[in-house]
């Protein structure tokens, strides 16, 4: 079992949905990253999240600790919004400094 | 624009060559991250540096190596090179590296593409 599981692997919607992404991880940690990539293969981080809540535009992202699970939001999605969004933590088995990288979900919004 | 560049964008070479990456990290960050993405293992972390030490290690091959000069870019540098080895490799750089605690926002290049033939 990967330390860091993200579901849906694939999500295709159309324009004004709202996007709901889960990531569930194994161990204990001390901060989790939602990060996009774009198909040209940049990567963004768009949180960096060790409890609660944060929203940044149309995006939130929570996490519970206690439950070990972290979902990322869009609200009102758009078609710019389709990338692959990877959730990644921080301070489990590998130690403080090593990001361990879910496999990513692929979000497609259509027109 | 994340402040972090990477050099090349794109390199093709052939099995057995050496090949080495740049990284300048975002102005006032101390610690440059490397990771490694294939498309059968996606994003790996291969190893940290903090201020010129090295900090963490992670799934990086003895084949490679990295540094981090006095002016906080950061080279990693690939050997004796596979076909297994063509991926997209990144470089994130935060400003702080410490062992205990988070080490804040990461911010990634646009990573360098390499193609092993």
């Amino acid at each position: 079992k990967n330390e860091v599981e993200q579901s849906p692997q694939n999500l295709t919607a159309q324009e004004g949905e709202f996007i709901t992404i889960n990531c569930s991880y194994s161990v204990g940690i001390s901060a989790l990253h939602w990060l996009q990539q774009h198909p040209g293969g940049g990567i963004v981080s768009l949180f960096m999240l060790s409890s609660g809540k944060k929203k940044h535009g149309r995006l939130i992202a929570t996490i519970n600790i206690q439950e070990k699970h972290s979902s990322l939001h869009i609200t009102a999605s758009h078609p710019r919004d389709s990338a692959v969004y990877i959730c990644a933590v921080r301070g489990g088995l590998e130690g403080a400094q090593k990001l361990v990288f879910g496999q990513g979900t692929r979000l497609t919004i259509n027109p | 624009d994340s402040g972090v560049t990477q050099t090349p964008k794109h390199l093709i070479t052939a099995t057995g060559q050496r090949v080495t990456l740049r990284c300048s990290p975002r102005s006032g960050d101390l610690s440059v991250y490397w990771y490694q993405q294939s498309l059968d293992q996606g994003l790996q972390f291969l190893i940290q540096y903090y201020n010129g030490e090295e900090r963490a290690k992670g799934n990086i091959l003895e084949r490679f190596s990295a540094q981090q000069f006095p002016d906080l870019h950061s080279e990693l540098n690939l050997s004796s090179l596979e076909l297994g080895d063509s991926a997209l490799y990144f470089c994130a750089s935060s400003v702080r590296g410490t062992i205990l605690g988070n080490t804040g926002e990461l911010f990634f290049g646009e990573g360098s593409r390499l193609t092993v033939l």
